[in-house]
């Protein structure tokens, strides 16, 4: 079936470089994608979303990048913080806004 | 705190006992949300409200499962005669209607963590 996925269970980067999360999706017909961010013992938090008619959007020290092509989009987080440790999930939206979750990346900062 | 709340945060039960929880949406979003997150995964889709309406359910939301929102807008999720694979977090989220555009951001809430001994 139509899922969406993480391609690493774990990335560890060193505290001020720049991390790069990435997601590949299936269903070529998705048109909105949302990156979440969960803390141990929290519920999912709104990082940043893009829709499909763009390549990239930017936010405070994250952009998200969408390949249509390939199916693939990323989250770059900028100067890497050790309060950005934390999974990170892509998820798609499939319509009425019920979203598909990956299984998430773990960041570990480094200090 | 204008956030999601759910409640409680933390729920241990016996095998076979119903559990109760609810999500408290924030104020104005019309749409709210339930998902069931197991340790090591990424959240799944249950069911979601419009208002007072249930529009979809998903094929994981068994018959010991009912949700509610009697008044658009607290909603509460029993599980009814609970087994231990129903351990897992239980997550509520809201956003607006979409009347803006396809799509609106859902705000989680903190989770309800359920453990069924």
């Amino acid at each position: 079936g139509e899922s969406v996925g993480l391609h690493l269970p774990t990335l560890s980067v060193q505290e001020g470089d720049n991390s790069i999360i990435n997601c590949a999706y299936s269903n070529s017909a998705s048109d909105y994608f949302i990156w979440y961010k969960q803390e141990s013992g929290k519920g999912p938090q709104f990082i940043i979303d893009i829709r499909s008619n763009m390549d990239k959007r930017q936010g405070q020290r994250v952009t998200v990048l969408l390949n249509k092509t390939v199916k693939h989009l990323s989250l770059q987080i900028a100067a890497t913080q050790p309060g950005d440790s934390a999974v990170y999930f892509c998820a798609e939206n499939q319509g009425q806004g019920k979203l598909i979750f990956g299984q998430g990346t773990t960041l570990q900062v480094k200090p | 705190d204008t956030g999601v709340s759910q409640d409680p945060r933390h729920k241990i039960t016996k095998r076979g006992q119903n559990v109760t929880f609810r999500c408290d949406p924030i104020s104005e979003h019309n749409r709210l949300y339930w998902y069931r997150q197991t340790l090591g995964q990424g959240p799944e889709f249950l069911t979601y409200f419009q208002n007072e309406a249930q529009l979809e359910k998903s094929r994981l939301l068994s018959d010991r499962f009912s949700a509610e929102r009697p008044k658009g807008s607290f909603s509460t999720l029993e599980i009814q005669r609970t087994e231990q694979g129903d351990s897992a977090m239980y997550l509520c989220a809201s956003s607006g209607s979409g009347a803006t555009g396809p799509t609106d951001t859902q705000y989680f809430g903190p989770g309800t963590r359920l453990t069924v001994l």
